[in-house]
């Protein structure tokens, strides 16, 4: 089945600086690559996602990239705010595959004040 | 839009007794819903796909029998932890998708369910 490994485990950054997080998958076939954003005892939520055709999306302060060869994708988060701590998951899913997500293993962000 | 209920949200029960949860997708229909349990500090983990009106499809190492899923309706499905033990505390999350879609990218997930068994 899909693996989905995440990196790092935990990031602290200072108010203002850009946060990285990055994944890699190991099926060939996944095509949809979601970001997830979760506060403590809370649901996941969705905060960005991405799709095989393309290379590269973003949202306001959020982007995500995706390299197909290489089988990763990544988040950027810039201008860090102290409400942007939170952990983070990425999640990868095949099309024909029922759309089953796997999910990395999630990243604790901190944003120092 | 899409909006996913969970009940209940926190549940403590006795060893060797059985709980149901409940997930509702309150403003659309779901052909599709998953169920995942969280363990505290870890990912989420898929358990089963339950789709409508069919068997659920469990995930390897999880047992059929003793999480028994229930997909009767488009708008509800129901997980039941059968003869639960302190092992199974965790929290329970379910998402679901669209009915009618075609495609189901984006899963829409509920608040979760603390379950603690004593």
């Amino acid at each position: 089945g899909e693996n989905v490994e995440q990196h790092p485990s935990t990031l602290s950054v200072q108010e203002g600086d850009s946060a990285v997080i990055k994944c890699t998958y190991s099926d060939s076939a996944s095509n949809y690559f979601p970001w997830y954003k979760q506060e403590l005892g809370k649901r996941p939520q969705l905060i960005i996602d991405i799709r095989s055709n393309v290379g590269e999306k973003k949202d306001q302060r959020i982007a995500v990239t995706l390299n197909k060869t290489a089988k990763h994708f990544s988040l950027h988060i810039t201008e860090t705010q102290p409400e942007d701590s939170a952990v983070y998951f990425c999640a990868a899913s095949i099309s024909s595959n029922d759309y089953k997500l796997s999910f990395g293993a999630g990243t604790t962000v901190t944003v120092r004040a | 839009g899409a909006v996913v209920s969970q009940h209940p949200s926190r549940v403590i029960c006795k060893s060797g007794t059985s709980v149901k949860i409940e997930c509702r997708s309150l403003d659309f229909q779901a052909t599709t819903m998953f169920w995942y349990r969280q363990f505290p500090k870890k990912s989420l983990m898929l358990m089963a796909t339950s789709n409508e009106g069919s068997k659920a499809t469990y995930e390897q190492g999880v047992e059929k029998d003793k999480f028994l899923i229930n997909h009767a309706s488009l708008t509800l499905s129901t997980l039941t932890v059968t003869s639960a033990h302190p092992e199974d505390s965790s929290f329970y999350i379910c998402s679901a998708c669209p009915h009618g879609a075609g495609i189901c990218y984006e899963q829409y997930f509920g608040p979760g369910t603390r379950l603690t068994v004593t």
